[in-house]
């Protein structure tokens, strides 16, 4: 089945440093890529996402690159923040049938420290 | 958002009861989705549904029953709690269309403890 597999699984910064967490995915006929932030006992957000036709998507300070050869897809956040501090997830939508669903990645911890 | 709301928020069962987990939406979205979350597997789809009386699997359906008679309820049972089911549970919803690029809205979940 669909597989999405994330890197790394924790992360600590420096505040003003850059974070990057990698995502692969295994159906290559997948067209949507978003990204969810879920703070502590908090419930998942969107923050950012991104289409198979296009290749790059920037938003402020987060931005998001497509590698669709690779099966390849990365989550950039400059100038970290210690409000950034949250665990993130990575998401594909597979091309199976049309449905709306999104398989996940197990989640990267990002910690900021100040 | 109050768009999306769980009940109950917490809950604390035995093994072998049967558990159903509310889920409500007020956006009459098409697409209502229920996840787990452990620890080191992310999110795992359990069941989703694409409308009224359409349901399917996800990628762990097993020990778990949905139905879905109205547009903005989506209920999960647990037909026979088991203590592997102890989660955190969050239902969402989104999409009105079958290929379109919707966000999926989070509800704020709820925790569930099998003893």
């Amino acid at each position: 089945g669909e597989n999405v597999e994330q890197h790394p699984s924790t992360l600590s910064v420096q505040e003003g440093d850059s974070a990057v967490i990698k995502c692969t995915y295994s159906d290559s006929a997948s067209n949507y890529f978003p990204w969810y932030k879920q703070e502590l006992g908090k419930r998942p957000q969107l923050i950012i996402d991104i289409r198979s036709n296009v290749g790059e998507k920037k938003d402020q300070r987060i931005a998001v690159t497509l590698n669709k050869t690779a099966k390849h897809f990365s989550l950039h956040i400059t100038e970290t923040q210690p409000e950034d501090s949250a665990v993130y997830f990575c998401a594909a939508r597979p091309f199976s049938g049309g449905y709306n669903k999104l398989i996940f990645g197990a989640g990267t911890r990002l910690a900021v420290h100040p | 958002d109050a768009g999306i709301t769980q009940s109950p928020r917490y809950k604390i069962t035995e093994t072998g009861r049967q558990v159903t987990l509310m889920c409500h939406q007020t956006w009459s979205h098409s697409y209502m989705f229920w996840y787990r979350q452990d620890l080191g597997h992310g999110l795992r789809l359990i069941y989703y549904s694409a409308a009224a009386d359409i349901t399917d699997k996800g990628e762990v359906p097993d020990g778990y029953v949905v139905s879905r008679s109205k547009t903005e309820n989506f209920p999960l049972t647990l037909e026979s709690a088991t203590r592997s089911q102890t989660s955190v549970y969050f239902c969402a919803s989104g999409g009105s269309g079958t290929f379109s690029y919707n966000e999926q809205f989070f509800g704020p979940g709820t925790r569930l403890t099998v003893l």
